[in-house]
């Protein structure tokens, strides 16, 4: 069955460490998207991929880096550098970066210790 | 710039009575609209969306939605609720010509349901 796969599913980290989510889709979709989510919130858009090799910053992009090697894969590493990483993380794709509808993996949730 | 309101941060029902979760958005033309939800630790399933022609759309899991224009809205409503349908729900704007990194969400309604 085709779907987004994100990668573990629970991840803890200590502060200072950088942490790499990943997310792979076998849709075969030519963007992909890595959002934030807070309690009590909507999502927030971090990172945006239309094609292979290219990303965009979103509206939340600080203290976030992703990579776009490959069609199917589009992890995201948390930094040091992210002030309140603590969250839900979710990666979705669509078809190609003209269409709205996207399509969401099961999500992270990363917690700092 | 868009933007979406789910006025109810929380709604509790009874299994078997009917439902209606409220969206309303700010756009200054008629834009695509969704609702999805999202099961405690999972990630979102579309649940429909409107892009145009008849206002009264139909969704999964016996889910329909109506567009009303006048009143910039995008109402979820279900006849009669399942106790799985307990869940967080999100309300979701594009523009027509935009992209699916232009999404707006709503902050979100929870149900809870009661049996």
């Amino acid at each position: 069955d085709g779907g987004i796969t994100q990668s573990p599913k629970y991840l803890f980290r200590k502060e200072g460490q950088n942490v790499t989510l990943s997310c792979e889709q076998n849709l075969n979709h030519d963007a992909m998207y890595w959002y934030r989510q807070d309690p009590g919130q909507g999502l927030r858009l971090i990172y945006y991929s239309q094609i292979v090799n290219d990303f965009q910053k979103g509206d939340i992009a600080e203290g976030y880096s992703v990579s776009r090697e490959k069609k199917e894969s589009f992890p995201l590493t948390v930094t040091s550098a992210q002030k309140n990483p603590t969250a839900f993380y979710l990666c979705a794709s669509s078809i190609g970066d003209q269409t709205t509808e996207a399509f969401f993996g099961q999500g992270t949730r990363l917690t700092v210790v | 710039a868009q933007s979406v309101t789910q006025p109810d941060i929380h709604i509790t029902v009874s299994e078997g009575a009917s439902l209606e979760l409220r969206c309303n958005y700010s756009y200054g033309a008629t834009p695509y609209l969704f609702w999805y939800v999202q099961s405690p630790g999972q990630g979102l399933q579309l649940l429909l969306k409107y892009f145009s022609g008849d206002t009264l759309v139909q969704g999964i899991k016996g889910f329909e939605a109506e567009f009303k224009r006048s009143q910039s809205s995008f109402n979820l409503r279900k006849p009669s609720v399942h106790w799985s349908d307990a869940a967080e729900y999100f309300c979701a704007v594009a523009s027509p010509s935009g992209s699916a990194r232009q999404l707006t969400f709503g902050s979100g309604t929870q149900l809870t349901v009661l049996p």
